[in-house]
């Protein structure tokens, strides 16, 4: 089935830790994105890529590291400087450039500090 | 800056009514609007794409419609079903990429 894999699907940190978020997807799409969802609120760009060795900075990039050493996969690194990151993870992928740029989702992945 | 907002925030109607959802931004330089379904606890499902130059699109039960000039969309879904109850999430695509921004969603709640 073609779609979009997170994993784990509840994560949990300790203060200082760092842990990372998989997300691998076998639609081919050139672009790949990471939102935090908090209760209550809309979903906030983290970072997003275009394309392979490539990324931006989302709205709330601060805490956060991503990697595109591969089209299908783009982890996100929750660092320690992270203060607040308990939140719903989602990450979603789509055609860059086209009218019919339809995002799509992955199930989540949800992170509490301990 | 663009900015989307949902109302109302929670919705709550018997099976069977017909509902509208809406939906409005700021900054009619869109290049397209999604809707979404997020179940409790899980990704979202994409449910409806208008491109910017399209004033609707329908999928079975569900129309959306987009005006662009007035900032507005709105999701009417027909004989609502318990199942239909979950959050309903827009956003909009503000360039040629796929960066989305969304509101804050609607909690749909349909009774039997």
């Amino acid at each position: 089935d073609g779609g979009i894999t997170q994993s784990p699907k509840y994560l949990f940190r300790k203060e200082g830790q760092n842990v990372t978020l998989s997300c691998e997807q076998n639609l081919n799409h050139d672009a790949m994105y990471w939102y935090r969802q908090d209760p209550g609120q809309g979903l906030r760009l983290i970072y997003y890529s275009q394309i392979v060795n490539d990324f931006q900075k989302g709205d709330i990039a601060e805490g956060y590291s991503v990697s595109r050493e591969k089209k299908e996969s783009f982890p996100l690194t929750v660092t320690s400087a992270q203060k607040n990151p308990t939140a719903f993870y989602l990450c979603a992928s789509s055609v860059w450039g086209s009218v019919n740029t339809e995002a799509f989702f992955g199930q989540g992945t949800r992170l509490t500090v301990v | 800056k663009q900015e989307v907002t949902q109302i109302p925030a929670a919705l709550s109607v018997p099976e069977g009514e017909n509902l509208v959802l809406n939906c409005s931004f700021t900054d009619s330089a869109i290049y397209n609007l999604q809707w979404f379904r997020q179940d409790p606890g899980k990704g979202l499902t994409s449910l409806l794409l208008i491109q910017s130059s399209q004033r609707e699109q329908t999928s079975g039960r569900l129309n959306a419609s987009l005006d662009k000039s007035s900032g507005r969309s709105t999701l009417y879904i027909a004989a609502s079903q318990p199942g239909d109850s979950a959050t309903y999430l827009c956003a909009v695509t503000i360039n040629q990429g796929g960066k989305l921004i969304f509101g804050q969603g609607t909690e749909l709640s349909v009774k039997p």
